[in-house]
């Protein structure tokens, strides 16, 4: 059983700039979330995806847009990036269940200059 | 998902059982009680979950108050390894697999001495 992959592992762009984050879930799940973690907090949930459509969004801006493939990979694009998108980026993979245990990757660190 | 209320940080010495507390007061009927954990540069990893009665499996154990206001997280033989943060999440049984995505707080951060 392949995990949840994300790529690239680190990234830095500069203010302004446009940024593709991308998630390979894991076999068998048909649902992706993505997550944005700032230094010392939480995950914040940003959206998640269900067979290819959004399905429900966090307090996070359209700049902030998401892609979820037939084969269940995913993109998490973000426009316009300001200083403060400067985090780390989780997507999580699970199968949409009562329970929704999310299996989460290893996560792509993003640096806005 | 409802509130939940954790330590910011614990402190155990390795090979020696650790109880994580999670209080969650305003738990509602139909809240599962899940727990994850991150550890350093990773992300967070599913440990537990658990409804009225308790539960084990390979890593932990999942403790339910009886009235299900709070519950622990007990970690029989700490290691190293289990150093990490460690979060309580209340996840609605209608919602579950639905659109709102887990609600993660601060967390515990616990440190594991040798």
């Amino acid at each position: 059983e392949t995990g949840v992959t994300q790529s690239p592992t680190h990234l830095i762009k500069t203010r302004g700039q446009q940024v593709t984050l991308r998630c390979s879930s894991q076999s068998g799940h048909n649902t992706v979330s993505w997550y944005q973690q700032a230094l010392g907090q939480g995950p914040q949930f940003i959206f998640q995806y269900y067979r290819e459509e959004e399905n429900g969004r966090g307090n996070f801006p359209p700049r902030f847009s998401g892609l979820q493939f037939p084969n269940y990979s995913s993109e998490l694009n973000v426009n316009a990036l300001e200083l403060d998108d400067s985090a780390l980026y989780l997507c999580a993979s699970s199968f949409r269940d009562y329970t929704d245990t999310q299996y989460f990757g290893p996560g792509t660190r993003l640096t806005v200059l | 998902d409802a509130k939940t209320t954790q330590p910011n940080s614990m402190e155990s010495n390795e090979e020696e059982p650790v109880h994580l507390p999670c209080n969650h007061s305003t738990i509602s009927g139909t809240d599962y009680i899940h727990w994850y954990r991150q550890l350093p540069s990773q992300g967070p990893e599913y440990v537990i979950h658990g409804l009225t009665s308790n539960v084990n499996n390979r890593m932990a154990s999942l403790a339910i108050a009886e009235d299900r206001k709070s519950s622990t997280l007990i970690l029989h033989r700490a290691t190293l390894r289990d150093a990490a943060v460690y979060y309580c999440i209340l996840r609605d049984l209608w919602t579950g697999g639905g659109a709102d995505g887990l609600t993660f707080g601060k967390g515990t951060h616990l440190i594991i001495q040798p």
